[in-house]
This record gives structure tokens, C-alpha cells and sequence, in this order.
């Protein structure tokens, strides 16, 4: 399975602490994306990485990807109390001409204000 | 901005019954999706789609089957519902440029 899995499942900071998620996986991807799920909703994009990229930035948001590791990690910086949630890393693989993704279970961060 | 919407939050039914679970999005996308989450296992996909009446199976399709006769309504179907559906269902749709996924909110049905 490509799965990727989260680690740690669960984190609990102070707001304005960073907060760091690490991600692993098993195969070869095309690209690995960051989804945020607020409690009992929808996931919501947060940002995506190629596999030729190392590193990349959107807001307080910071991704790293080690391909030679198969991982990735999540900075959040300055965490805020909503920024609560779950955070999933999903894994873009290819089924045919079809890319198909998978997600990890998740690490549910607790920023507390 | 996409917007995915989904038939119901909640459903309660009970065990033998046929469920629709209905997903509607508004930005003409081509690829929609179907996706189950329980905790402790993630997300996993049950069916997507690609094309209107085009269908793939993904990688927990038994006890379920899907409808696409229109592009922008891609429907899942629990043909005999049974207790070990009780679940989160989250409708997905991607376009064909980007890899992101656009959700919906999410149905939670409980099967009793």
C-alpha cells in the first residue's frame, strides 16, 4: 500500500508554539498534499509538493519532502487555537491513466490558547 | 470558489435498508469521488468517477455502487445497509489541471 502515515497521532502545543507533523509513506509518488479537517467537516487543501521539490512555503506553512526518506513534515509556525484540527497527508499515486490518493489516519492538533 | 455539497449531515437508518447519499458540485469538475472515514484508518475510497457513467472501483467498493448520470451529481448507494457502514461518508471532486481535492461537509451516517 502507499499509504501515508502520520506521526504524531496526536499533538498538543501552546498557542504561538510551532507545531510539527511527519509523514510517511512506502512508494513512489508524483506529489504529497497537506489537508487540514476541521472537527466533523470536510478536509480542506493546504498545499501540495512535487517530488522534485525539497521545500515549500504558503503562509505559516512549511513542507519539507524527502524522497529518499519517503517523508515529508508540516511546520506550522506561530500556532494559533484555530488551527486546530486534523491533519492529513495524502499521497498522489497512479492507477492507469487516473491519479489515485491516498491518505494517512491523521495527527489531530490541539493549539491551546 | 468550489463549492461540494452533500445530501445530508446526518442519517440514521436501519440494517437492510437501500441508502442514496447524494454529492453535487458546482465547478464542473471531471473527477469526483467517494470516500469513507473511520477513526484510526484514514480516509479510504470506495468508488470515483471520471466521466459521466464512467465508474472505477476503488479499494473498499463491496456493499456499495455509484451513479454518475450527470456531471456535476455523483451518487453513492448502500444497497442493504448493514451495521459495519456506520461511518463518515466525504464526497471529493479534482479537476483535470491540479491535483487538489475540493470536499464536501461530510454525511455521518449511523446504520442500526
Amino acid at each position: 500500500s502507499q499509504q501515508g502515515e502520520e506521526d504524531p497521532q496526536a499533538l498538543s502545543i501552546q498557542e504561538g508554539e510551532n507545531a510539527t507533523m511527519n509523514c510517511s509513506y512506502k512508494t513512489s509518488i508524483n506529489n504529497l498534499q497537506w489537508y487540514r479537517q476541521n472537527s466533523g467537516r470536510g478536509l480542506v487543501h493546504l498545499i501540495l509538493i512535487r517530488s522534485n521539490e525539497r521545500e515549500k512555503h504558503s503562509g505559516r506553512l512549511r513542507v519539507t519532502l524527502d524522497t529518499s526518506k519517503k517523508s515529508s513534515s508540516l511546520l506550522i509556525t506561530a500556532s494559533r487555537a484555530a488551527d486546530t484540527a486534523s491533519y492529513f497527508c495524502a499521497t498522489a499515486g497512479r492507477l492507469g491513466n487516473f491519479n489515485k490518493f491516498y491518505f494517512g489516519s491523521g495527527t489531530k492538533l490541539n493549539v491551546k490558547p | 470558489d468550489v463549492k461540494v455539497t452533500q445530501s445530508s449531515r446526518y442519517l440514521v437508518k436501519r440494517t437492510g435498508e437501500k441508502v442514496f447519499l447524494e454529492c453535487v458540485q458546482d465547478m464542473d469538475h471531471e473527477n469526483m469521488f467517494w470516500y469513507r472515514q473511520d477513526p484510526g484508518l484514514g480516509l479510504r475510497l470506495i468508488y470515483f468517477s471520471y466521466d459521466v457513467k464512467m465508474k472505477e472501483k476503488g479499494d473498499i467498493p463491496e456493499g456499495y455502487s455509484v451513479s454518475r448520470e450527470k456531471k456535476e451529481r455523483f451518487s453513492l448507494i448502500l444497497e442493504s445497509a448493514s451495521t459495519n457502514q456506520t461511518s463518515m461518508y466525504l464526497c471529493a471532486t479534482r479537476g483535470t489541471v491540479t491535483y487538489e481535492q475540493y470536499f464536501g461537509p461530510g454525511t455521518r451516517l449511523t446504520v442500526t
